[in-house]
């Protein structure tokens, strides 16, 4: 079956403790994103990956990294949580090398940082 | 910049219409429509890659006019089923993505 894993689906931590969570499309896609969704901001990217090796800001990178070793997979990375990333983040993949094509999210992980 | 959508919430019976509306104050290449149902992962309605263009899918259409950087999903003839948050999404030169706050549809008997 076609789709995007995410994992965990629910993650608590406390501030300051790394975590990764992690992302795998199995659709062969290029396109590759995080966004974070809070309520009455909708989704906002994250950063996004065009390919292999290839990884851009979006509209909020600050406290996040990526990375994107191979096609499939395109794990976020909070080095140092706060509080203030407690959200609920989806990954998602396109096919295609840029964003204008049909987007494929996976199910979301909620994050609590406490 | 997030493009904006109106309205943030709309109450409709079913087998009426709504339109919702979509703006941007940078240039638009494409506009993608999402639907997202609560507790589960947003998907996709359609995308108009064209000024102009637009688009159809059962009774829910979508048109996109590149010159006012704007665009309006349609729905009509509304079933419980619409019920949900839509999205816009607009694509940057750079290929990176920006979505609108979102606005709430509900549906009632």
């Amino acid at each position: 079956e076609a789709q995007v894993t995410q994992n965990p689906r629910y993650l608590i931590t406390v501030t300051g403790k790394k975590l990764t969570v992690t992302c795998s499309q199995n659709m062969n896609h290029e396109y590759m994103s995080w966004y974070r969704q809070d309520p009455g901001l909708g989704l906002r990217q994250i950063y996004y990956s065009m390919n292999v090796e290839v990884t851009d800001k979006g509209d909020v990178p600050e406290g996040y990294k990526v990375s994107r070793k191979e096609k499939r997979n395109f794990p976020l990375i909070l080095e140092s949580p706060s509080p203030n990333q407690t959200s609920l983040y989806f990954c998602a993949s396109s096919p295609g090398g840029g964003a204008n094509t049909e987007a494929f999210f996976g199910q979301g992980t909620r994050l609590t940082v406490v | 910049q997030q493009p904006v959508q109106s309205p943030q919430a709309v109450i409709l019976r079913e087998g009426e219409d709504a339109v919702i509306n979509c703006s941007s104050s940078k240039a638009l290449y494409s506009v993608h429509w999402y639907r997202q149902k609560h507790g589960e992962a947003p998907v996709f309605l359609m995308i108009l890659l064209k000024g102009g263009e637009q688009k159809g899918h059962e009774k829910i259409s979508a048109s996109f006019n590149e010159k006012k950087q704007q665009s309006s999903l349609y729905l009509t003839a509304s079933q419980l089923s619409y019920s949900g948050t839509y999205f816009c999404g607009t694509e940057g030169w750079n290929n990176d993505m920006r979505f609108g706050a979102g606005t709430r549809l509900t549906v009632k008997p």
